[in-house]
């Protein structure tokens, strides 16, 4: 399994603004995902993010919006920029583990934008 | 690309009762199949998984899912439903090559309400 801290839990933020998500692993991993969950919603993918180089992004989201880091093998953080209402939402951190695509997820962080 | 379709978005049954929670899947290749759940304010749980082993396959909580390629389903049961059952699933799918590249793609999910 993996153990994985997402920082913050949740948090209330004004439009216009940006709000920095931190998911860290408690072990060393290629691949980590980023996934929206809009109210009352599915989880979709935002992204993906490899160590040392640039993030792939899912039809629909721009790295303008969502700019992603990825230093080292266990951590990563989200940004989500030039807040608005519409990007209230679950944002939840994964990485994939096991050989069998088995995906652990963080707790998540509760936007809300007001 | 691969998709999923979890057939009803709220599912009622009673204590005790079975529970079965419809998904099926498509994929242009042999995919893997996972059932996560979702408590309420909660992370995502791993439930079960197939990974083209056994066709039955068994998870936490006794649930346990039945992969079936003639019908490109995965549908999720439980024999007697308890309430901490209660909660929200979703079945996923990934076409990853062990090493998980392709990230996962999600149904909508299904609320399960247990009436006591």
């Amino acid at each position: 399994s993996a153990v994985i801290s997402q920082k913050p839990s949740r948090d209330i933020c004004q439009r216009g603004t940006s709000l920095t998500i931190q998911c860290q692993v408690d072990s060393q991993v290629t691949m980590m995902f980023w996934y929206r969950q809009q109210p009352g919603q599915s989880l979709t993918l935002i992204a993906t993010a490899n160590q040392g180089s640039e993030a792939t992004y899912e039809s629909g989201f721009v790295i303008d919006k969502f700019p992603i880091s990825r230093p080292n093998l266990t951590f990563s953080t989200l940004t989500v920029s030039n807040m608005s209402p519409e990007d209230s939402s679950i944002y939840l951190c994964s990485v994939e583990r096991g050989g069998n695509s088995e995906a652990f997820f963080g707790q998540g962080t509760r936007l809300t934008v007001v | 690309a691969q998709s999923v379709t979890q057939l009803g978005s709220h599912v009622s049954v009673s204590e005790g009762a079975l529970v079965l929670l419809r998904c099926n899947y498509s994929s242009s290749v042999p995919p893997y199949l996972f059932w996560y759940v979702q408590y309420p304010n909660q992370g995502l749980q791993l439930l079960l998984k197939y990974t083209s082993a056994a066709t039955l396959v068994k998870g936490i909580n006794g649930f346990e899912a039945e992969f079936k390629k003639s019908e490109t389903s995965f549908h999720l049961t439980k024999p007697s439903a308890h309430m901490s059952d209660a909660a929200e699933y979703f079945c996923a799918v990934s076409v990853g090559s062990g090493g998980g590249a392709d990230g996962l793609t999600f149904g909508k999910g299904t609320h399960l309400i247990i009436q006591p």
